[in-house]
């Protein structure tokens, strides 16, 4: 059974910062990984998404890497912004029917 | 725009009622998801769908049933609802296995 694994679980910072989010899973054998953000009381907004086959995405000051044989990915964000707010959600693509297990998020404070 | 819609936004139930959630999209895509976000919990899959006439149990199936009787749409009912079904539920929708996940705006549902 795959288990995602987010760390941290919160996680705070100035503004301008650079940060990173990690994201871990225990079976390698995954299609893709996507990340997400989640503004309190809306839906899953996709930040990115890496193919098995890939090494990482950007995505303007976003970058997410993509380590399979160490169960690993992170999200970098570059020059944080009060607007970059948010919880932001792994999600890793496994399995036969393509079903998605989630971490269990991290949530940012940006502070101008 | 081209995406995932469910209805409704928000609902409040009473203890043994029923009810049906829809997802609609409009992309073409073979794999449909329910899932239910808890606080502390994380994500959870209900059910899901890897086509038209298709279904199967995901991490959390009972009290829920499902159906996918044309391919673009993926409802969601609970036969008699229990406080315990109170969550927000999302429907998720995605293409082959190169393709990241769309999801809906989801649905905040109170049973009381």
């Amino acid at each position: 059974k795959q288990e995602v694994t987010q760390i941290p679980a919160a996680l705070s910072v100035p503004e301008g910062e650079n940060l990173v989010l990690n994201c871990s899973f225990t079976d390698s054998a995954i299609y893709n990984l996507q990340w997400f953000r989640q503004d309190p009381g809306k839906g899953l907004t996709s930040l990115l998404l890496i193919q098995s086959s890939q090494r990482e995405q950007t995505s303007g000051r976003l970058n997410a890497s993509l380590d399979k044989s160490s169960g690993r990915s992170t999200l970098y964000i570059a020059a944080s912004q009060p607007g970059d707010s948010a919880t932001y959600l792994c999600a890793v693509v496994s399995g036969g029917y393509q079903k998605v297990t989630f971490g269990t998020g991290t949530k940012l404070q940006v502070i101008p | 725009n081209a995406g995932v819609t469910q209805t409704p936004k928000f609902r409040v139930l009473k203890t043994g009622q029923s009810m049906t959630l829809l997802c609609a999209q409009d992309m073409n895509h073979e794999y449909m998801y329910w899932y239910r976000q808890d606080p502390g919990m994380g994500l959870r899959l209900i059910h899901y769908s890897v086509g038209e006439g298709t279904t199967a149990k995901g991490e959390v199936p009972d009290g829920y049933n499902v159906s996918r009787l044309k391919k673009q749409n993926f409802l969601l009912g609970l036969e008699s609802a229990a406080p315990s079904q109170t969550s927000v539920y999302f429907c998720a929708s995605k293409g082959g296995a190169a393709y990241g996940y769309t999801f809906g705006s989801g649905t905040r549902l109170t049973v009381v």
